[in-house]
């Protein structure tokens, strides 16, 4: 079953502005983690945010986590053309040494030049 | 560099085939693989577990028999879709377990076409 569930399900956004997606999750977590997928490609790993972690930043990416909310959301600044793309939300559960990353349904994201 | 390959990357094949997909861990060992399934434009499913030394563990709802997991030594899990059909067809990814580490890494993807 799916834990996360980003929104909105479709971005479309000029090159230059800002893309905010969220991630909303129904259990306890270790961690979220976002993703990013290129059409037809592999998962590309963005950035991990812990539970005890409320914000994280890498490059332009930005990632809050509200626990107490169980949402998270990515900032993506000043876009790109090449940001277009699929972006998946993952939790990671608390299962064990070995937990079990779960993904949501994904935002696609274009960016027009 | 890439520390997680899988083999082939994109296998064409007809109905009733078996196709065997490889996922080896590069340069560090891991007693177990984590295999996801993903449709067209969908979002990735666990599969299974694979566990060196032991059986691999399904997910609810994925076929013990039609998917065959082996994790045949510490650094290679072996997915096979026995008696492959068209609705088989799927983006079929590799995953070790990469605890709370601020890097995590995905096999590249085996594109899985069956005719």
């Amino acid at each position: 079953s799916q834990q996360g569930e980003e929104d909105p399900q479709a971005l479309s956004i000029q090159e230059g502005e800002n893309a905010t997606m969220n991630c909303s999750y129904k259990t306890s977590i270790n961690n979220l983690q976002w993703y990013r997928q290129n059409s037809g490609r592999g998962l590309v790993h963005l950035i991990l945010i812990r539970s005890n972690e409320r914000e994280k930043h890498s490059g332009r990416l930005r990632v809050t986590l509200d626990t107490s909310k169980k949402s998270s959301s990515l900032l993506i600044t000043a876009s790109r053309a090449a940001d277009t793309a699929s972006y998946f939300c993952a939790t990671d559960s608390l299962t064990g040494a070995n937990s079990k990353l779960t993904f949501g349904k994904g935002i696609t994201l274009s960016v027009r030049p | 560099g890439a520390v997680v390959s899988q083999h082939p990357s994109r296998v064409i094949c007809k109905s009733g085939t078996s196709v065997k997909i490889e996922c080896r861990s590069l340069d560090f060992q891991a007693t177990t693989m984590f295999w996801y399934r993903q449709f067209p434009k969908k979002s990735l499913m666990l599969m299974a577990t694979s566990n060196e030394g032991s059986k691999a563990t399904y997910e609810q709802g994925v076929e013990k028999d039609k998917f065959l997991i082996n994790h045949a030594s510490l650094t290679l899990s072996t997915l096979t879709v026995t008696s492959a059909h068209p609705e088989d067809s799927s983006f079929y990814i590799c995953r070790p377990p990469c605890g709370q580490t601020d890097t995590q890494y995905f096999g590249p993807g085996t594109r899985l076409t069956v005719l």
